[in-house]
């Protein structure tokens, strides 16, 4: 049982760039999620999805796309990479019943760096 | 290493003894919290959680405790140990909140001292 797996772990791009983070999980969870976390801050929600098929934004959704096309892949696309775009990206899922389930299974990151 | 925690509060904590974290959350319609751990490198990973209808809540060597009131939760760590340096966020959601969508607080770092 891999849990939540990301790929890459590290990746530079350069602006203008583009390139899809790869996210998937193997726990049959409906509820998955992309948030990316800057220095010293906290975690942001960009997308999120309850189920193959259905997406929303979060917070900070601009520069980014999703897709869910399956219940254990949830890739996010940035299509023009900026520097303000640097960041750490954590892709995690839930059951969806935070209460039955503990909250979310994070995957280890992915940092990307926009120069 | 991971550069996440750069600018975070910082609480420096003697090995061996207790360490309190605390974070103010904004939704009044929150009800369920969670405190996660993140370590250098890692994704975050779940350590209690704690629904409205209660104000403490334990676990093994850390306690959550909620005031409603103020909108205030803590997380005690009993006899802090070298492996619980990390970066420690609270968390907050509703049940009726689209997607249990999960809002983090800033974090605090914890250093602890041998």
């Amino acid at each position: 049982n891999a849990g939540v797996t990301q790929t890459p772990k590290f990746r530079i791009l350069k602006i203008g760039q583009s390139m899809t983070l790869q996210c998937t999980q193997d726990m049959n969870h409906n509820y998955m999620y992309w948030y990316r976390q800057d220095p010293g801050m906290g975690l942001k929600l960009i997308y999120y999805s309850v189920g193959a098929g259905i997406t929303d934004k979060g917070e900070v959704p601009n520069g980014y796309n999703v897709s869910r096309s399956t219940t254990e892949d949830f890739p996010l696309r940035l299509e023009l990479a900026a520097p303000s775009q640097t960041s750490v990206y954590f892709c995690a899922s839930s059951f969806g019943q935070l209460l039955a389930n503990y909250g979310y299974t994070f995957g280890s990151g992915t940092r990307l760096t926009v120069v | 290493g991971e550069s996440v925690g750069l600018h975070l509060p910082t609480l420096s904590v003697q090995e061996g003894d207790n360490s309190i974290i605390n974070c103010a959350y904004s939704n009044s319609a929150s009800d369920y919290f969670i405190w996660y751990k993140q370590e250098s490198g890692k994704g975050p990973q779940f350590i209690i959680d704690i629904r409205s209808n209660m104000d403490k809540r334990q676990g093994q060597r850390v306690t959550v405790l909620l005031n409603k009131t103020v909108k205030h939760l803590s997380l005690q760590i009993a006899a802090t140990q070298p492996g619980d340096s990390a970066v420690y966020f609270c968390a907050e959601t509703s049940q009726a909140a689209a997607g249990n969508k999960l809002t983090f607080g800033g974090g605090t770092r914890v250093l602890v001292k041998p």
